[in-house]
């Protein structure tokens, strides 16, 4: 079974800060995709960055990037130069590639950006 | 491009009732994911089809819900009766599969069930 850990209490982040959200997990597979999603207030799920597990480069999209390290079993989201409406909930998933197409999610971090 | 479509965003209805709600995946995606999320449980899977059919329905709480999907363009979520404990936020997710990569997963703005 695949466990996602994400522990950190709220955060608050200043305009045009950076800020790293942690998420852990645990897995036996060899092969795996990690995901972030963003839920702001209005409730969405947003589809944010994709690693793949035999990936060598971290991935990026424009502001986001996932700092993969897999030894550590750790896919930490980085988003720089963070905007008022970074503001959400932010969930860390995996799943398989092989198997059943099950997502597993963790618990969610939120970021408050403050101007 | 038209993302995941879902219906009604918001639905409130009273204990016993039967509750629909409606999916409609992106177009040329052949896998279909129906989610529940609480504040206390986070989000869960209920049910997912592929090409049509239902591959693992072990999430669905129990005999009250049932989810159908007689195409590649629509699905259902049923609850009959319903409880006010499934008052929750309900999402549909589709997504392209390849036996290679994980797909990603694409949701829907959810349906926001009150059961009174």
């Amino acid at each position: 079974a695949q466990k996602i850990t994400q522990t950190q209490p709220g955060m608050f982040v200043q305009e045009k800060e950076a800020v790293t959200l942690d998420c852990t997990y645990d897995t036996s597979d060899q092969s795996y995709g990690l995901f972030w999603y963003k839920q702001p207030s209005s409730g969405e799920m947003i589809f944010l960055i994709y690693q793949g597990s035999y990936d060598e480069q971290n991935a990026t999209e424009g502001r986001y990037s996932l700092n993969f390290q897999k030894a550590r079993k750790s896919a930490n989201l980085v988003i720089s130069a963070s905007q008022l409406g970074d503001s959400a909930m932010y969930f860390c998933a995996m799943r398989a590639v092989y198997g059943n197409n099950r997502l597993a999610f963790g618990k969610g971090n939120q970021v408050v950006v403050i101007p | 491009d038209a993302g995941v479509i879902q219906s009604p965003r918001h639905e409130v209805t009273e204990m016993g009732q039967e509750v629909t709600l409606r999916c409609k995946p992106i177009s040329g995606h052949n896998s279909l994911f129906w989610y529940r999320q609480t504040m206390m449980r986070g989000l869960e899977l209920l049910i997912y089809f592929n090409n049509n059919v239902p591959i693992d329905d072990s999430g669905m709480p129990e005999d009250r819900f049932s989810a159908k999907m007689p195409n590649a363009s629509f699905s259902t979520l049923k609850i009959q009766p319903s409880e006010p404990r499934d008052s929750a936020v309900y999402f549909c997710a589709s997504s392209f599969g390849t036996t290679i990569t994980p797909e990603t997963q694409y949701f829907g703005p959810g349906t926001r069930l009150l059961v009174l």
